[in-house]
């Protein structure tokens, strides 16, 4: 059974830095694609980045471009998202998703972090 | 990006009816070499992630009662919930996985009448 756990949501000040972690049983990070999807308080939902299983090739929302990185471990089973510069905007819910047949589709979810920017 | 558009934003029905929500994406996310629309459909309940419904345009999910129903191919697509129980008030999604990024309809909140 696949399992997400995400961590690491808190309240950071705008212009500040946080890594938020998702950490994978039931599948190999190193294998499967994982994204993270955000979704702000009352709003819709918004992908934000995803890391592709095998070479790692990354990609990444405008909105977020330049300022959040996605990365792995496969030691530890945990994809991660370092997100620096962060503004109010970046409020949200921040799930890890995935999906064993196809990689911008999301059949399994965590239950999410909340990151809260705000002075 | 592919836009996607979802209507209504809102609908009620009486429990037993039916709730159709349509889905309309900004360019094609039917990739002829294989016949397959790029499309799924999520539901959320408060306070917890996206369930996915139907992948493909219409194919259920594990698990997923009968009475979701995708249908739809190219631009245009619908999920009709027939016979609507209590436990299916929630927001549903329209995804296309054709392009990246990945896009999301902005919702639509199915509530009882």
């Amino acid at each position: 059974e696949v399992r997400l756990v995400e961590s690491g949501g808190d309240l950071v000040q705008p212009g500040g830095s946080l890594r938020l972690s998702c950490a994978a049983s039931g599948l190999k990070v190193s294998s499967d694609y994982i994204s993270w999807v955000r979704q702000a308080p009352g709003r819709g939902l918004e992908w934000v980045s995803v890391i592709f299983g095998g070479g790692g090739t990354t990609q990444y929302a405008d909105s977020v471009k330049d300022r959040f990185t996605i990365s792995r471990d496969g030691a530890k089973n945990t994809v991660y998202l370092q997100m620096d510069s962060l503004r109010a905007e970046d409020t949200a819910v921040y799930y890890c998703a995935t999906d064993s047949a196809n990689g911008f589709r999301f059949n399994f979810w965590g239950q999410g972090t909340l990151v809260t920017v705000s002075s | 990006d592919i836009v996607m558009t979802q209507s209504p934003d809102s609908v009620a029905v009486s429990l037993g009816e039916r709730a159709t929500i349509k889905c309309k994406s900004s360019q094609t996310v039917l990739y002829t070499s294989n016949n397959l629309n790029y499309l799924a459909w999520y539901q959320q309940t408060p306070g917890q992630p996206p369930k996915l419904l139907i992948h493909w345009a219409s194919t259920r999910g594990p698990g997923v009662p009968g009475r979701f129903i995708g249908s739809g191919s190219g631009t245009d697509f619908t999920l009709t919930i027939s016979d609507l129980q209590a436990e299916d008030v929630a927001i549903y999604y329209c995804q296309q996985y054709y392009g990246t990024p990945p896009t999301f309809g902005q919702g639509t909140r199915v509530e009882i009448k």
